[in-house]
């Protein structure tokens, strides 16, 4: 089992630009996870999706942030028009899921994170 | 939503003292508390978790403890060692359905050799 896997690892971007994250989670996984992490600073949650369907993204801004885990290959944080307070390691992390009181389903597998620089 | 609150931010302790962390969570429908651990430029890993049916538990030389009815729980970290050094985060969750996991903003553990 490969573990949660982002890429890219690092990712330079200039402002005004795109950047795609990229995440496929552990094998058998259905829920999906977006984390923000800045320097000296906590996890803070973005978004969590399972297939073709967002759960809570109540912590990703409105604008010029989106995300989408669909039905076929990984999960994709986008930012548009990138801008320096971007900057920040991006984490992505994945449970089991399930219904009901099910051992296991949320705890969290975290992949080694995306670094986006914004120059 | 759920608001995890975690202190100390940081905490020193010499090699082979004890550490504890503490944490508060706000909603009382959340019945799973895990911890994790995040050395420095590495990914967060768990390293031992709670369910609200148990008041404690224990893997060698950490453990942890729940008061649901105070909403609090704690790491305990005994005979630290330097290796111990890291970032600790707490973290609570809903079970069922809706499985969001809100973190605690850390504690950087410094262990002085």
């Amino acid at each position: 089992n490969a573990g949660v896997m982002q890429n890219p690892r690092h990712l330079v971007r200039r402002r005004g630009q795109e950047a795609r994250l990229r995440c496929s989670p552990m094998k058998g996984h259905s829920h999906v996870y977006w984390y923000r992490q800045l320097p000296e600073e906590g996890l803070k949650f973005m978004v969590y999706l399972q297939k073709e369907n967002i759960i809570d993204e109540s912590g990703m801004p409105k604008e010029r942030f989106s995300a989408e885990f669909p039905k076929e290959g990984p999960s994709i944080l986008r930012i548009q028009q990138v801008v320096r307070g971007d900057s920040a390691a991006y984490f992505c992390a994945s449970s089991p899921g399930g219904t009901g009181y099910t051992s296991g389903a949320n705890v969290l597998t975290f992949g080694a994170g995306s670094r986006l620089t914004v120059l | 939503g759920e608001n995890v609150e975690q202190h100390p931010s940081t905490l020193s302790v010499q090699e082979g003292d004890s550490a504890v962390i503490k944490c508060t969570y706000s909603d009382s429908a959340s019945n799973y508390f895990p911890w994790y651990k995040q050395e420095l430029g590495k990914r967060p890993q768990l390293i031992i978790d709670i369910r609200s049916n148990v008041g404690e538990k224990k893997d060698q030389r950490i453990a942890v403890t729940l008061n649901k009815t105070a909403k609090h729980f704690s790491l305990h970290i005994t005979e630290t060692q330097p290796e111990d050094s890291a970032v600790y985060f707490c973290a609570a969750s809903m079970g069922g359905g809706y499985q969001k996991v809100t973190f605690g903003i850390g504690t950087k553990l410094q262990v002085i050799p």
